[in-house]
């Protein structure tokens, strides 16, 4: 099983430029979501989706926009790529919003905005 | 909101040594509570859950035990070896992840 998958696995942008992260997972999951990591702070949710067609915006998501067109894919993009958006990235995913399932993580994107 | 807060790193430990991180939570509603570990260059993956108070959740020798009476969920170990060494995220779930800053890990031989 692939489980999930995430590329690129770095990326430098400059102020300005746009990008997307691309997350793939395989199992069939209802539930796909986006963290940054920074340090001292933890993960902190950008955005989530529980299905194909349907998102919501997490705690930190300015600067971000995602989609869901199908189960599998839920990419994410920077639009005016930022310093403060340095940072490492995360898509996550579970089989449902359930307070008791836990998270299949890929292996992170880290990015670097000049 | 819903908030997770976990003792500061970085821990260094000798191999053998018991292990104890501290994490306290804050929720409205009844949260499951969870435990993540990061290798490094990984992404997290579970190290053990627990769903309800009192329940205590167990892998690879880790545990940590829901107590709602003091709003805590802490991780123990009783023997740590150098692979244990990962940074650790304590986090709960109503319905999002919410995750503490995380501990790192670090055993020496």
């Amino acid at each position: 099983n692939a489980g999930v998958t995430q590329t690129p696995k770095f990326q430098v942008l400059k102020t300005g430029q746009s990008m997307t992260l691309q997350c793939a997972q395989d199992m069939n999951h209802e539930y796909m979501s986006w963290y940054r990591q920074d340090p001292g702070m933890g993960l902190r949710l950008i955005h989530y989706s529980v299905g194909a067609g349907i998102t919501d915006q997490g705690e930190v998501p300015n600067g971000y926009n995602v989609s869901r067109s199908t189960t599998e894919d839920f990419p994410l993009r920077l639009l005016s790529a930022a310093p403060s958006q340095t940072s490492v990235y995360f898509c996550a995913s579970s089989y449902s919003r359930a307070t008791n399932e836990k998270l299949f993580f890929g292996s992170g994107t880290q990015l670097s905005v000049l | 909101g819903d908030s997770v807060t976990q003792m500061e790193g970085p821990v260094t430990l000798s191999e053998e040594a018991f292990l104890t991180i501290n994490c306290t939570y804050t929720a409205t509603g009844y949260p499951s509570l969870f435990w993540y570990v990061q290798y490094p260059g990984e992404g997290l993956q579970l190290l053990l859950k627990a769903t309800k108070a009192d329940d205590k959740g167990s892998n690879k020798g880790f545990e940590a035990t829901y107590r709602k009476e003091t709003t805590s969920f802490h991780l123990e170990k009783g023997s740590v070896q150098v692979s244990d060494s990962a940074v650790y995220f304590c986090a709960l779930s109503d319905n999002d992840m919410r995750f503490g800053a995380g501990t790192r890990l670090t055993v020496k031989p």
